[in-house]
């Protein structure tokens, strides 16, 4: 039975960075990407880039490039998302989920508050 | 970028109605679409992939089907816990986006 479980909810001030890891267990970890989708309060969902352990590279959406950083660790099945500069409108939830085409296994969500 | 358009944005139905949700691609996607269900604080979950394929655990009164640009989620009989938010994915090209969503709501 695979499981995703996140790290807790972080409160950060506009223009800083935070991190938000998600540890699997079950399955094989490189088998299948890890992606990070997020959920402004209230909206939908948005897709933010994903990391295929398989060949160790990271594909991000045009939004996110050059802000967002995920990375993933394969000896402690922990993948990792970044986001930098961070303003107002990047509180959400912050989902790590694991699939192929379609996302079968979800986290269970990080809220990331900023506020001055 | 491939645009998810989902309609309606509201449904107001009651027990044991059929429903149906529409989501429309900007442009073809095959039969790389996937559906899925998020109740108020949880994270969403996986009913349907590949358009038309059930998740193992999902009831049978859900169903999917379409290819190309138009895609229908389909509700047979609402049971009380379907009352949600549903949500299409596409996947195209190593790129995903996600439908606006559909709220599911008791008339």
């Amino acid at each position: 039975q695979v499981q995703l479980v996140q790290s807790g909810a972080e409160v950060k001030k506009p223009g800083s960075t935070v991190k938000v890891s998600c540890k699997a267990s079950g399955g094989t970890f490189s088998s299948y990407a890890i992606k990070w989708v997020r959920q402004a309060p209230g909206q939908g969902l948005e897709w933010m880039g994903d990391f295929i352990p398989f060949f160790g590279s990271a594909k991000y959406p045009q939004k996110f490039q050059g802000r967002v950083t995920i990375t993933a660790d394969e000896s402690t099945s922990t993948a990792y998302m970044e986001l930098s500069s961070l303003r107002s409108e990047d509180t959400a939830v912050y989902y790590c989920a694991r699939g192929g085409a379609a996302l079968h296994y979800w986290g269970q969500g990080t809220l990331v508050t900023v506020s001055s | 970028d491939i645009q998810m358009t989902q309609s309606p944005s509201t449904l107001s139905a009651s027990v044991g109605d059929r429903v149906t949700i529409t989501c429309r691609a900007s442009q073809s996607i095959s039969s790389w679409l996937a559906w899925y269900q998020q109740k108020p604080g949880k994270a969403p979950k996986l009913l349907i992939y590949k358009a038309s394929s059930l998740e193992s655990g999902v009831p049978s009164r859900f169903s999917g089907s379409g290819s190309g640009t138009e895609f229908t989620l389909t509700i047979s009989s609402l049971q009380p816990g379907d009352f949600a938010a549903y949500y299409c994915q596409q996947y195209n090209n190593y790129t995903y986006s996600f439908g606006q969503g559909t709220k599911l709501e008791i008339k």
